[in-house]
Formats: structure tokens, C-alpha cells, sequence
């Protein structure tokens, strides 16, 4: 089953408001990557993080490792329209095995 | 080809049928991976190789599932006497380096038994 817990679910914002998906685990991960997936599209790597307390950032986009290595977010700033989709987290497990979490779906209304 | 290629896009069969899913990686990567994304949630992995050999085979649902990847590059997934329960979409996907790599997804292949 799945290692990584992902919240919330779902999340429903007017476009312009901020946005933060959380990723939380009850073991020290090695790394943690996140995707987002368009609706009817496939997974698309977003990036990876590795180091204790890692924050980068792709222009709205900002990804956080936590200081243990057990929880990850990505936080959206004055979201648009095309950050619509799902947004997932993946942990590394048991050598090169990627484990995604259920994911948060992000709807923006216009 | 530029992306990592999955044939067929849509397969429709019958209760009891086999099939094949194949998977066309990125040129040069290493590792390929199947995973089986059922609807609103997240890719659920099935197995994955490094070059032809299958490295990690524990997420495959039973022995009616098998995947081989014979030459180090195109691989196919197997399921046979399918059940109605294995209707979800299949996944590949690639990297270059395998441990710690970034993951290249194909379009899937919608599988549905009827």
C-alpha cells in the first residue's frame, strides 16, 4: 500500500488564490519527487527534492522538504487556470521503486 | 521517438481473454517501470527493470500478471484470463539513471474487460 499521505483530497480555488498540497510519511524518506497530471494526461515530473529543509522554486512554484525528511509541500502562489490537475508526490521505497501518493486534485474557477 | 510509446492506446476484451501491453522507452534509458492507475488515484506500481533485467516484480497482483523486457529496451506486460477487475489504465515509464531518477511517463494503455 501506499507510504505517502497526501492532503487534502481535493481543493477548489478562485483563480488568483494560493494553493498547498501536503505530503507526509511515517519514515525518514531519502528523497521525495512531485508530479502533476493534467486531466486525461499522464504523469509529468516536476521535481525532486533531497536535502533536509530544501526549498526550490519554478516561478509560482514552491516545493519545501521538512527538516526530518518526513513531510514535503508544493504551494502555488495567485493561481491560473492551467495549474489545473492532480498533483502528486512519489517517495522512493526498496531501492528504485517510486511510490506515489493518492494525489490532490486542484480545481481553479476562473 | 522523442517520448516513451505505449500501444495499444485502448484495448477492449472479454472476460477470459490475454493480453499485451506494450511499451516503447525513451532511447538509452535504463529503467522502465509499470505501474496501473485506476481512476482519481495515483499510479499504483507493478514492477521494473534495469536494462532486460526485471529488478523488483513484488507489485504485480498475482501470477496472472508477467512482464519481460527481453533485449534491454521495448517491453511488454502480459495478463492473462483477465477478470473484469484488472480494467484500469497501464502505465510505463522510463528514466535514464534508474535509482533517484526523474520518471518519463507514456500516454497509458486503457485497458477494459468486459
Amino acid at each position: 500500500g501506499q507510504q505517502v499521505m497526501q492532503i487534502p483530497q481535493y481543493q477548489h480555488v478562485q483563480e488568483g488564490e494560493d494553493f498547498t498540497t501536503y505530503c507526509n510519511s511515517s519514515t525518514t524518506l531519502s528523497n521525495i519527487q512531485w508530479y502533476k497530471q493534467r486531466p486525461g494526461g499522464h504523469p509529468v515530473f516536476l521535481i525532486q527534492l533531497v536535502k533536509s529543509g530544501e526549498v526550490k522554486k519554478q516561478k509560482r512554484l514552491t516545493f519545501q522538504f521538512g527538516e526530518a525528511k518526513k513531510n514535503s509541500s508544493l504551494h502555488i502562489t495567485a493561481t491560473q487556470t492551467t495549474d489545473v490537475g492532480t498533483y502528486f508526490c512519489a517517495e522512493e521505497t526498496s531501492g528504485s521503486r517510486l511510490t506515489f501518493g493518492e494525489g490532490t486534485q486542484l480545481t481553479v474557477n476562473p | 521517438g522523442a517520448g516513451v510509446s505505449q500501444s495499444p492506446r485502448y484495448k477492449v476484451t472479454k472476460r477470459g481473454q490475454d493480453v499485451a501491453l506494450r511499451c516503447d522507452p525513451i532511447s538509452g534509458h535504463v529503467s522502465l517501470y509499470w505501474y496501473r492507475q485506476a481512476l482519481g488515484q495515483g499510479p499504483e506500481f507493478l514492477t521494473y527493470f534495469n536494462y532486460e533485467a526485471q529488478q523488483d516484480k513484488s507489485g504485480l497482483p498475482n501470477d496472472r500478471f508477467s512482464a519481460e523486457r527481453p533485449e534491454g529496451s521495448i517491453s511488454t506486460l502480459t495478463i492473462q484470463r483477465t477478470e473484469q477487475r484488472d480494467s484500469a489504465m497501464y502505465r510505463c515509464a522510463s528514466s535514464l539513471l534508474g535509482r533517484t531518477g526523474e520518471l518519463f511517463f507514456g500516454e497509458g494503455s486503457r485497458l477494459t474487460v468486459l
